[in-house]
């Protein structure tokens, strides 16, 4: 039972190239969440998609950023001509339908950028 | 803006000794969660409190929660090297988002 798969593990990239990060749920989770790191930091949510949808982006930058989880096939993160500031873990959660109160999130170990 | 703060922000203890990290948040909650970052890793859920509940147990870890304080400990009892890394409190509101704190960094000593 698989859990959240994300690819590749590091990313390297020159500054003014293009990255994408991409995400697995787990089975049966048909939400999705990503988060941003900055070392010795706490993660700092960017965006929340369900199925070709995208709920809430209030944490993602207006520019260079955006994020898709279509019907089939994993999410994927993508910055546009990344800068220095863009290196940082970014990691995926996911979880099953919302229920009232809340739930926990599953998250898998990141995808870690660094800008050259 | 980040809601919860963690405190301290590092702790280092000797196995067998009990770890205790607190947590503020600012705004209202519906849960507040607690995750476990190892180095190099994803987080790890390890337990969530709602809003309505005071006190929480799960094997060695014990979690409060105090709303009119807005505030949240994690204990963990009889500590073990395998409990080194960082903890995480986050808090779920009238959203899907979790809204982290900048974590505790514990190393339990051998």
């Amino acid at each position: 039972n698989a859990g959240v798969m994300q690819n590749p593990r590091h990313l390297v990239r020159r500054r003014g190239q293009e990255a994408r990060l991409r995400c697995s749920p787990m089975k049966g989770h048909s939400h999705v969440y990503w988060y941003r790191q900055l070392p010795e930091e706490g993660l700092k949510f960017m965006v929340y998609l369900q199925k070709e949808n995208i709920i809430d982006e209030s944490g993602m930058p207006k520019e260079r950023f955006s994020a898709e989880f279509p019907k089939e096939g994993p999410s994927i993160l993508r910055i546009q001509q990344v800068v220095r500031g863009d290196s940082a873990a970014y990691f995926c959660a996911s979880s099953p339908p919302v229920r009232l109160g809340g739930q926990p999130q599953h998250f898998g170990d990141g995808t870690r950028l660094s800008i050259l | 803006s980040q809601q919860g703060e963690e405190d301290p922000q590092a702790l280092s203890i000797q196995e067998g000794e009990n770890a205790t990290m607190n947590c503020s948040y600012k705004t209202s909650i519906n849960n507040l969660q607690w995750y476990r970052q190892n180095s190099g890793r994803g987080l790890v859920h390890l337990i969530l409190i709602r809003s309505n509940e005071r006190e929480k147990h799960s094997g060695r870890l014990r979690v409060t929660l105090d709303t009119s304080k807005k505030s949240s400990s994690l204990l963990i009892t009889a500590s073990r090297a395998a409990d080194t890394a960082s903890y995480f409190c986050a808090t779920q509101g009238g959203s899907e988002k979790l809204v982290f704190g900048k974590g505790t960094k514990l190393t339990v000593n051998p």
